[in-house]
C-alpha cells in the first residue's frame, strides 16, 4: 500500500488566482493520477503524471489550465489556473499498482 | 465516457437491514474495485475484485461480478449507521486502453 498526503487540505481563492496541489507519496510510483470531484459528483480523472514526461490529459481538460509537474517518482503538483467559481472541487491525486490509494484531496472553494 | 454506471444513486435503509448497490460498465475490465467516501472526506479501498473472480467477501461486505453482462453489486450485510457514506466502483482497463474510470456513485443512508 501507499501513504499519501496532499497539500492544502483546503483553500479558498479568489477567481481568477491560481493554486498549486501538492502530492507526497511514501514510496516510488511511475504513474500518479490527479482527479476532480465536484461537489456532489463523481471522480473524474483530469490526467495521468509520469516521472520525466509531460502528463496525459482526459478529453475535456488542457494543459495551460491544469499544469502539472511530476519531478522525481514520489512527488507531483497540480495547479489550477485562472480560477472561476466552476473550479469549486475536491481534488485528489492517486497512485496504483492493482489497487488504487488515494490521497485525502484537497477541497477548493471559489468565490 | 463513464465506464461505471451505479444504481441506485440513493439508498436509505435501517439499521441491520443489508444493502445492495449495483454497478455496470461497458468494456473488458482488469478488475473493478468499490470505494467508501464518508460525506466529501477521502475515499477508502473496500474491495478489488479481478476479472476472472466471480465473488469475494471481506468481513461483511461481499462483492459479486459478473463479465458476461459487465456488472457488479455491493453487498454490506447488517448495515450500522456508520455505513452512511457514499459508494463507488471504479473499473480498472488499464490492459484495454483505459484508465481507471469512476461511476458516479450510490449515497447510502443508514438510519439508527
Amino acid at each position: 500500500s501507499a501513504v499519501i498526503s496532499q497539500k492544502p487540505s483546503r483553500d479558498i481563492c479568489q477567481r481568477g488566482t491560481s493554486l498549486t496541489i501538492q502530492c507526497q507519496v511514501d514510496s516510488q510510483v511511475t504513474m500518479m493520477f490527479w482527479y476532480r470531484q465536484q461537489p456532489g459528483q463523481s471522480l473524474t480523472l483530469i490526467a495521468t503524471a509520469n516521472q520525466g514526461s509531460e502528463a496525459t490529459y482526459e478529453s475535456g481538460f488542457v494543459i495551460d489550465k491544469f499544469p502539472i509537474s511530476r519531478p522525481n517518482l514520489t512527488f507531483s503538483t497540480l495547479t489550477v489556473s485562472n480560477m472561476s467559481p466552476e473550479d469549486s472541487s475536491i481534488y485528489l491525486c492517486s497512485v496504483a499498482d492493482n489497487e488504487q490509494y488515494f490521497g485525502p484531496g484537497t477541497r477548493l472553494t471559489v468565490t | 465516457s463513464q465506464q461505471g454506471e451505479e444504481d441506485p444513486q440513493a439508498l436509505s435503509i435501517q439499521e441491520g437491514e443489508n444493502a445492495t448497490m449495483n454497478c455496470s460498465y461497458k468494456t473488458s475490465i482488469n478488475n473493478l474495485q468499490w470505494y467508501r467516501q464518508n460525506s466529501g472526506r477521502g475515499l477508502v479501498h473496500l474491495i478489488l475484485i479481478r476479472s476472472n473472480e466471480r465473488e469475494k467477501h471481506s468481513g461483511r461486505l461481499r462483492v459479486t461480478l459478473d463479465t458476461s453482462k459487465k456488472s457488479s453489486s455491493l453487498l454490506i450485510t447488517a448495515s450500522r449507521a456508520a455505513d452512511t457514506a457514499s459508494y463507488f466502483c471504479a473499473t480498472d482497463a488499464r490492459n484495454y486502453g483505459q484508465n481507471f474510470v469512476f461511476g458516479p456513485g450510490t449515497r447510502l443512508s443508514v438510519l439508527p
